[in-house]
C-alpha cells in the first residue's frame, strides 16, 4: 500500500528553469494538498484541491500552479523558478475535507 | 490571524521517561486538532487527533489534552523510546475553512538512551 507518492525525490534547479512536482495517491482520497517547509517556519499550504475538477489557492501561491489531473495525482508546476523557493515539498491527501492527512515522503528542491 | 506556536523549540527527555510537548493556538474557533511526528527525510505521520468537544483522548502511549478554556493543546508520551525521536507538529483546522490546517513550526523531540 503506497500511499502518497511524490516524484522526484531530489532536484536541482537554475534560476528562471521550471519544472513539475508529481504527486499520486492510491486510497482513493478526495482531497489533496500542496505545502512546503521552510525552517523554522512549519508547513505551509501552497494549493489544495477539494475534490477532482477544483483547486484553490492557499496561503502562498505565488510562483506556483497546480493541476488536478484526475482523482489520483495532483502536481505542482514551477514556471520559473526562484531561490526564495528551495524548500521541501509535501504533498498530501485526506479522505475528506477537514480531517487528518496522509503526507507523501517530500521532495527536496533547491534553486541556485 | 490564527497562529499555531510551541513553547519548547527542542526537548530532551530520557529513555524511559515521559514526554510532554506543548502546543498553543489563538483561534478559538477552531474545533479540530492534529498531532504529527515527523522523522528525519521523511513527511508528517499522523499520531493522534481531538476534536473541541473532547479535552482528552488517548491512543498507543500517547496521550493529547486539551484546554480551550486557554487555547492550549498538549501531546504526552509514555515510556519514551528512542524511536519517537523526531519533530512533532501540532495542528489545527483553520476556523471556518475546512480545507486549511495551519501547522506550528514544531518541537525536536530527543530521546536519550
Amino acid at each position: 500500500n503506497a500511499g502518497v507518492t511524490q516524484t522526484p525525490k531530489f532536484q536541482v534547479l537554475k534560476t528562471g528553469q521550471s519544472m513539475t512536482l508529481q504527486c499520486a495517491q492510491d486510497m482513493n482520497h478526495n482531497s489533496m494538498y500542496w505545502y512546503r517547509q521552510d525552517p523554522g517556519m512549519g508547513l505551509r499550504l501552497i494549493y489544495y484541491s477539494a475534490s477532482e475538477g477544483t483547486t484553490d489557492k492557499g496561503e502562498v501561491p505565488n510562483g506556483y500552479n497546480v493541476s488536478r489531473l484526475n482523482k489520483r495525482e495532483f502536481s505542482l508546476r514551477l514556471e520559473s523558478a526562484a531561490p526564495s523557493q528551495t524548500s521541501v515539498y509535501f504533498c498530501a491527501s485526506s479522505e475528506l475535507q477537514g480531517y487528518g492527512y496522509t503526507f507523501g515522503s517530500g521532495t527536496r528542491l533547491t534553486v541556485v | 490571524g490564527e497562529s499555531v506556536g510551541l513553547h519548547l523549540p527542542t526537548l530532551s527527555v530520557q529513555e524511559g521517561d515521559n514526554s510532554i510537548i506543548n502546543c498553543a493556538y489563538s483561534n478559538s474557533a477552531s474545533d479540530y486538532f492534529i498531532w504529527y511526528k515527523q522523522e528525519s527525510g521523511k513527511g508528517p505521520q499522523f499520531i493522534i487527533d481531538i476534536r473541541s468537544n473532547m479535552d482528552k483522548r488517548q491512543g498507543q502511549r500517547v496521550t493529547v489534552l486539551l484546554n480551550k478554556t486557554v487555547k492550549h493543546l498538549s501531546l504526552q508520551i509514555a515510556a519514551t523510546q528512542p524511536g519517537d525521536s523526531a519533530v512533532y507538529f501540532c495542528a489545527e483546522i483553520g476556523g471556518y475553512n475546512f480545507n486549511k490546517f495551519y501547522f506550528g513550526s514544531g518541537t525536536k523531540l530527543n530521546v536519550k538512551p
